[in-house]
């Protein structure tokens, strides 16, 4: 079955670490994002991605970043600059930007110990 | 930039009560989507609306886009348990770069 997968599905870091979260679609999708999600709240765009080898920031990119060598794939690393990283990270597809739904992965919890 | 608020925040019925979330826009959008995510789940597309004034059904489940293009509705008739979650709306911005900006959601809580 088509899907987007995230793993790990919870992760737990210390502080002053940098932590890379996975997202991987067999979809065929051309556009891919991420999403921050915190208790009680909606989903804040981190990045996206139009098409591989393509990536623009979203409305909250300070302290993340990203890379899309592959089509498939559209990894989010957290970096130590990220003041407060703990939420649910959720990666999201789409066939393309402009008008389609988008397919959501079931999400990375991440904890700052 | 352009928010997208939802009201109510929360809302609590009782099964078989009516619930209705409104979407606002403060800019004109070219298209609107709604989601779900059920507690602890991720979330699930639902429907998009295109034009002004659509209206679309699913089962219980009506869909309302304004004519100024620049609100929706959800509203749910005789809820279930199963209709227990948040409920967002997702809106595209005319000509403003095509990507989403999610609403604020409304938790549904039904009882029995």
């Amino acid at each position: 079955d088509g899907g987007i997968t995230q793993s790990p599905k919870y992760l737990f870091r210390k502080e002053g670490q940098n932590v890379t979260l996975s997202c991987e679609q067999n979809l065929n999708h051309d556009a891919m994002y991420w999403y921050r999600q915190d208790p009680g709240q909606g989903l804040r765009l981190i990045y996206y991605s139009q098409i591989v080898n393509d990536f623009q920031k979203g409305d909250i990119a300070e302290g993340y970043s990203v890379s899309r060598e592959k089509k498939e794939s559209f990894p989010l690393t957290v970096t130590s600059a990220q003041k407060n990283p703990t939420a649910f990270y959720l990666c999201a597809s789409s066939i393309d930007i402009q008008t389609s739904g988008y397919t959501f992965g079931s999400g990375t919890r991440l904890t700052v110990v | 930039g352009q928010q997208v608020m939802q009201i109510p925040q929360y809302q609590h019925v009782q099964e078989g009560e009516d619930f209705t979330t409104y979407c606002n826009s403060s800019t004109t959008l070219s298209n609107i989507q709604w989601y779900k995510q059920r507690p602890g789940g991720h979330p699930v597309f639902l429907i998009q609306l295109v034009k002004s004034g659509e209206v679309k059904k699913q089962k219980r489940l009506t869909f309302q886009f304004g004519e100024a293009k620049k609100n929706s509705s959800l509203h749910i008739t005789a809820t279930q348990t199963t209709d227990v979650g948040t409920y967002f709306c997702a809106g595209r911005v005319t000509g403003g770069g095509n990507k989403l900006t999610f609403g604020t959601g409304t938790q549904l809580k039904v009882e029995l």
